[in-house]
């Protein structure tokens, strides 16, 4: 069966200081990877999409940055955190099929981020 | 383009009574929909989905949701909550007929926290 791992599950940084979430897909090949965040009372806003190595797509200019160096990880990075980054971090999975999202997306336990 | 509403971003129950949590899409094809609920610091988890199938979609937790195609709806319920039900739930939507790109991925509604009074 798939599982979807995600890391650390609670981070305290201060701002300007370096970022690294780590998001890890077991069980399936290939899949279709998103980050999103959740900031309070503003519901899941996605952040990035991957539909392979190497192939981001950024949904919103942000102070964030991501990548997927393996087929089953994708890590969200910041070189300098802010303030407002704050929230609850979620990575996702949906299968590459075809329309995979419509099979919908499997969640992670989420990473909540508190930056001081 | 698809967009979802979901009326209320609070409702408050109490224990033992009817649950019912709104949600209306906008999608130019019939799409596949989804029920997600999410507990307090944890990721968000399907509790149901509508793929084109039967209108009645039964899920977990006693929940169910109907679609309604003559009112784009998609609303969420279960005859008697439970305080464990207490919970954030989001309602989402694809286009089945989407392939890739952003326009192939889910689209969510902003969330209804749902609260459960004794």
């Amino acid at each position: 069966s798939q599982t979807i791992h995600q890391w650390p599950a609670t981070l305290v940084q201060p701002v300007g200081s370096p970022l690294s979430l780590e998001c890890t897909v077991e069980g399936t090949s290939n899949p279709n990877l998103y980050w999103y965040r959740q900031a309070a009372g503003r519901g899941l806003q996605l952040l990035f999409y991957s539909v392979g190595i190497g192939q981001i797509s950024s949904e919103v200019p942000q102070n964030l940055s991501a990548s997927r160096p393996q087929d089953r990880q994708f890590i969200l990075s910041s070189k300098k955190l802010l303030l407002s980054d704050s929230g609850f971090y979620l990575c996702a999975w949906s299968p590459s099929l075809p329309g995979g999202a419509n099979y919908g997306y499997t969640f992670g336990s989420g990473t909540r981020l508190t930056v001081v | 383009a698809q967009s979802v509403t979901q009326l209320g971003s609070h409702v408050s129950v109490s224990e033992g009574a009817l649950v019912l949590l709104r949600c209306n899409y906008s999608s130019s094809v019939p799409p596949y929909l989804f029920w997600y609920v999410q507990y307090p610091n944890q990721g968000l988890q399907l509790l149901l989905k509508y793929t084109s199938a039967a209108t009645l979609v039964k899920g977990i937790n006693g929940f169910e949701a109907e679609f309604k195609k003559s009112e784009t709806s998609f609303h969420l319920t279960k005859p008697s909550a439970h305080m464990s039900d207490a919970a954030e739930y989001f309602c989402a939507v694809s286009d089945p007929t989407n392939y890739g790109g952003s326009q192939g991925n889910l689209i969510f509604g902003k969330g209804t926290k749902l609260s459960v009074k004794p």
